[in-house]
């Protein structure tokens, strides 16, 4: 069974400053992906960014970046340069490679950048 | 690019009608299109996994005979709950995973259907 943990229920950060939010997952599996989505309060939910596991360099998109760790089951996303559009619920799904496709999500991380 | 629409944004309804709502890949064919349900300040929950041309799978404890799932097409998939409920009432998100061959393994998020059943 497949299982994400999010143990930061709510974060702030001012804004311009970076932020980390932390994910760690657990899975008997070799091949996945990970993702971090954004739900802002229009409940949208939008793809910050994706990560494939046999990939040992970390993905990027612009202001936001993570730190895969895969021995450690680890996923945190870093958001630097903190925007008062970032302010959402952010979500740590993983999803096998091969199978169902199904996303597995954490419980969210609500994140307020403060002006 | 990657845009998935829903249909209708919100609902209310009285007790004991049903409702369907729609999931469209605007841009993109999907085989496999997915619904959730998320409570109030909670996680998704995937309720079922919908497959173009045969029967979705469901979730343990999702009633299959409620939550009817119908993908017609490589485009478009719609959930009808029937004879709804007050608590049915929710806010219902469905996802498409593109063909293989575009950005795989990627679910694309529909922007959410808000039921109120009275």
């Amino acid at each position: 069974a497949q299982t994400v943990t999010q143990s930061q229920p709510e974060m702030s950060v001012q804004e311009a400053e970076t932020v980390t939010l932390s994910c760690t997952y657990d899975t008997s599996e070799s091949n996945y992906y990970l993702f971090w989505y954004k739900q802002p309060p229009s409940r949208q939910m939008i793809l910050v960014i994706r990560q494939e596991a046999y990939k040992q360099q970390n993905a990027t998109e612009n202001r936001f970046s993570v730190n895969f760790q895969k021995a450690a089951k680890s996923f945190s996303l870093k958001i630097s340069d903190s925007q008062l559009g970032d302010t959402a619920m952010y979500f740590c799904a993983f999803m096998v490679q091969t199978g169902a496709n199904n996303l597995f999500f954490g419980t969210g991380t609500r994140l307020t950048v403060i002006p | 690019g990657a845009v998935v629409s829903q249909h209708p944004s919100r609902v209310i309804c009285k007790s004991g009608t049903s409702v369907k709502i729609e999931c469209r890949s605007l841009d993109f064919q999907a085989t496999t299109m997915f619904w959730y349900r998320q409570f109030p300040k909670q996680s998704l929950m995937l309720m079922a996994t919908s497959n173009e041309g045969s029967k979705a799978t469901y979730e343990q404890g999702v009633e299959k005979d409620k939550f009817l799932i119908n993908h017609a097409s490589l485009t478009l998939s719609t959930l009808t709950v029937t004879s709804a409920h007050p608590e049915d009432s929710s806010f219902y998100i469905c996802s498409a995973l593109p063909l293989p061959g575009g950005t795989q393994e990627t679910q694309y998020f529909g922007p959410g259907t808000r039921l109120l059943v009275l």
